[in-house]
């Protein structure tokens, strides 16, 4: 069955170091993966898309991944700030033709002043 | 407006009462979802309709009842509830309501149901 893991349930970091966070999948070739961010007691927001051609993708403090042989993606803010403590959620369309996504289980990220 | 609306915030309800969640957006959005999030868990998908038409049911029980009045509305019912039903319901949305392509989706803040 299709599987969506993220490394670990959370990450404390201190500010100004980069923080990595890592989703991996299992039995599936996804078009394309998404990053999310979601604060407590808030709907996910997103951040951003890469498609399966495209390595690396970059906004601003934030830089994506796409390893489709290694079926991993990794997301990476850079110069990390107290509030970019929020879950962190990748998401893929298991199934292109559906426009369904399904999330993985998130990594807490917590940035230390 | 890019935003995704919903109401009410909070809602809480005993296993008798029928209730409905409401999510509302003007991004002109063909695609519009509810999700189920419990504590630390991912959100998992309930519903999707696209183009005013219900498109996805992620088999969920009939006391769920979604409805799609036009394409800026998206109404959850709710009826005979079960305690473990107590969750975050977020609301989403996506531009293209066209099969095969990619899609950012928009979140609403959700509604924070509990069931006594």
């Amino acid at each position: 069955s299709q599987k969506i893991e993220q490394n670990s349930e959370a990450l404390n970091i201190q500010e100004g170091k980069t923080a990595t966070l890592t989703c991996n999948y299992t039995n599936y070739s996804p078009a394309y993966l998404q990053w999310y961010r979601q604060d407590p007691g808030r709907g996910p927001v997103f951040l951003l898309l890469i498609r399966e051609n495209e390595k690396e993708k970059r906004k601003e403090r934030l830089k994506v991944t796409f390893d489709t042989t290694l079926k991993q993606s990794l997301f990476h803010i850079t110069a990390s700030q107290p509030a970019d403590s929020a879950t962190y959620l990748c998401a893929l369309d298991l199934d292109t033709g559906r426009r369904a996504l399904t999330f993985g289980s998130g990594t807490r990220l917590q940035v230390q002043p | 407006d890019t935003e995704v609306t919903q109401t009410p915030k909070h809602l809480v309800m005993g296993m008798t009462n029928k209730k409905s969640l409401k999510c509302e957006q003007h991004m002109g959005h063909r695609a519009m979802y509810w999700y189920k999030q419990k504590a630390k868990k991912p959100p998992e998908l309930m519903f999707v309709y696209s183009y005013e038409k219900l498109s996805i049911n992620e088999s969920v029980p009939s006391r769920f009842s979604p409805e799609c009045p036009n394409s800026s509305l998206l109404n959850l019912h709710l009826h005979a509830l079960q305690p473990e039903d107590s969750a975050l319901y977020l609301c989403a949305s996506s531009q293209d309501g066209t099969p095969s392509s990619y899609n950012e989706q928009f979140f609403g803040p959700g509604t924070r149901l509990t069931v006594l």
